[in-house]
């Protein structure tokens, strides 16, 4: 079956410093991979996507993403954390069985906090 | 662009009443979806729309329903609103094309409390 895990309900880091937010997948042939945020009473925001190319995917604010096959792993990524970078983070995958091809399949979630 | 507007804001009802939620898009998106967000569950998809006319169920349809009549247009309707609808409600839309069918617009969300 196909599914999303974000091991992480909460990350703290502090303003400045590099930031890590992960997320695992598991799906048959190749995925196509997808980071949202959702900043505090609204909708979420589409980051970047992996579909494929190379493995280190940037996007919006600074963030970026790096596709592993091997681990099956999407992790977020941003050098230099911001305050303003508070936020849920989801990762995503499209869906690939009949009757979810349309679709995405969400993680849960991680809360971000950056501390100043 | 207005992108996706979402129809009430806010809403309170008592369980029985019924009710209906308004998406609206100006990007010409022809996938629309509906989704509910509880804490702890994620995103769950109730329904959705790959074109005007056309609708199918996602991971938990059960209580609501949905009509698409035009492209614009996604409405949700609650017919007897059960306080386990209490939720936010996010509306979301996305173009047609490799890859980018999946990269969804997202409306403001609508908190709906049923008491």
């Amino acid at each position: 079956a196909q599914s999303v895990a974000q091991p992480e309900d909460q990350v703290n880091v502090a303003e400045g410093n590099p930031l890590t937010v992960k997320c695992t997948y598991s799906v048959s042939g190749n995925p196509y991979l997808f980071w949202y945020v959702q900043y505090p009473n609204r909708g979420l925001q589409f980051l970047l996507k992996y579909i494929t190319g190379d493995n280190l995917v940037k996007g919006s604010y600074g963030f970026e993403a790096e596709f592993n096959k091997s681990q099956t792993s999407f992790h977020l990524k941003k050098p230099s954390a911001l305050v303003s970078d508070s936020a849920l983070y989801f990762c995503a995958v499209r869906g690939q069985n009949a009757g979810n091809n349309r679709k995405l399949i969400w993680g849960l979630g991680t809360s971000l906090a950056v501390n100043p | 662009n207005a992108g996706v507007t979402q129809t009430p804001k806010f809403r309170v009802l008592k369980t029985g009443q019924s009710m209906t939620l308004l998406c609206a898009q100006d990007m010409n998106h022809e996938y629309m979806y509906w989704y509910r967000q509880d804490p702890g569950m994620g995103l769950r998809l109730i329904h959705y729309s790959v074109g005007e006319g056309t609708t199918a169920k996602g991971e938990v349809p059960d209580g609501y329903n949905v009509s698409r009549l035009k492209k614009q247009n996604f409405l949700l309707g609650l017919e007897s609103a059960a306080p386990s609808q209490t939720s936010v409600y996010f509306c979301a839309s996305s173009p047609r094309g490799q890859g980018k069918n999946y990269e969804q617009y997202f409306g403001p969300g609508t908190r709906l409390t049923v008491t």
